[in-house]
């Protein structure tokens, strides 16, 4: 069985701080996929990273994978109330695209 | 867009009794996916299906099964609904080629009294 540690499980910080979360596991995965979600739905992509030490931005969140493809970061800068949500990391393995995700991390951006 | 519907938003059943949830997807995804997710736990793979009529088990397929007689269809059965499967239940498809994203439903809140 797959495992993926992703950490802090919660996370309160002020309007115009950064924060980085991270996940984490002794297994290889074929790429590395981050949802985010909303109360009431289901979780939605934001990212796929696919290349050992592949950086990708979407405005002001930035993700990486590690060299090893073991482990991601999402690092988010000057975040705002409107990051509030659920994000979630999931590694992808196995013939049917499936997926192994972290327990979350709540992110609450206080205004 | 890519719709993937899950018939209940909240459903409350009775211990013991036998429970269909039910997912359909508009996309023509080969693969599909029933998760739980609880508090501090993440999403964890119940069950997955890569064609119609085939079925693999996930990470804790304990007390469930599933069916996926036609392509778009693909539901979650509790043989004999216990405490401990109240959870919020959430399907998701994708296609097999690539790393394509899944896609998920709204989800299904479980109770079991």
């Amino acid at each position: 069985t797959q495992l993926l540690e992703q950490s802090p499980q919660f996370l309160s910080i002020q309007e115009g701080e950064n924060l980085t979360v991270y996940c984490n596991s002794s297994s290889v995965f074929s790429s590395l996929q981050w949802y985010r979600q909303e109360p009431g739905e289901g979780p939605v992509l934001l990212v796929t990273v696919v290349t050992g030490g592949e950086v990708k931005k979407l405005k002001r969140l930035t993700f990486q994978f590690g060299d090893a493809r073991k482990d991601s970061s999402l690092h988010i800068t000057a975040a705002q109330p409107g990051d509030t949500g659920l994000y979630l990391c999931a590694g992808e393995h196995g013939s049917a695209r499936q997926l192994t995700f972290g327990s979350g991390t709540q992110l609450t951006v206080l205004p | 867009d890519v719709k993937v519907t899950q018939s209940s938003r909240y459903l409350v059943k009775r211990t013991g009794e036998k429970v269909f949830l039910e997912c359909v997807q508009d996309m023509d995804h080969e693969n599909m996916f029933w998760y739980r997710q609880d508090p501090g736990l993440g999403l964890r793979l119940i069950y997955f299906s890569y064609d119609v009529k085939m079925k693999e088990k996930g990470d804790i397929p304990e007390g469930y099964s599933v069916s996926r007689e036609k392509k778009e269809r693909f539901s979650l059965i509790l043989e004999s609904a216990s405490t401990n499967q109240t959870s919020m239940y959430l399907c998701a498809s994708t296609w097999t080629g690539g790393h394509q994203p899944q896609h998920f439903g709204d989800g299904t809140r479980l109770s079991i009294l």
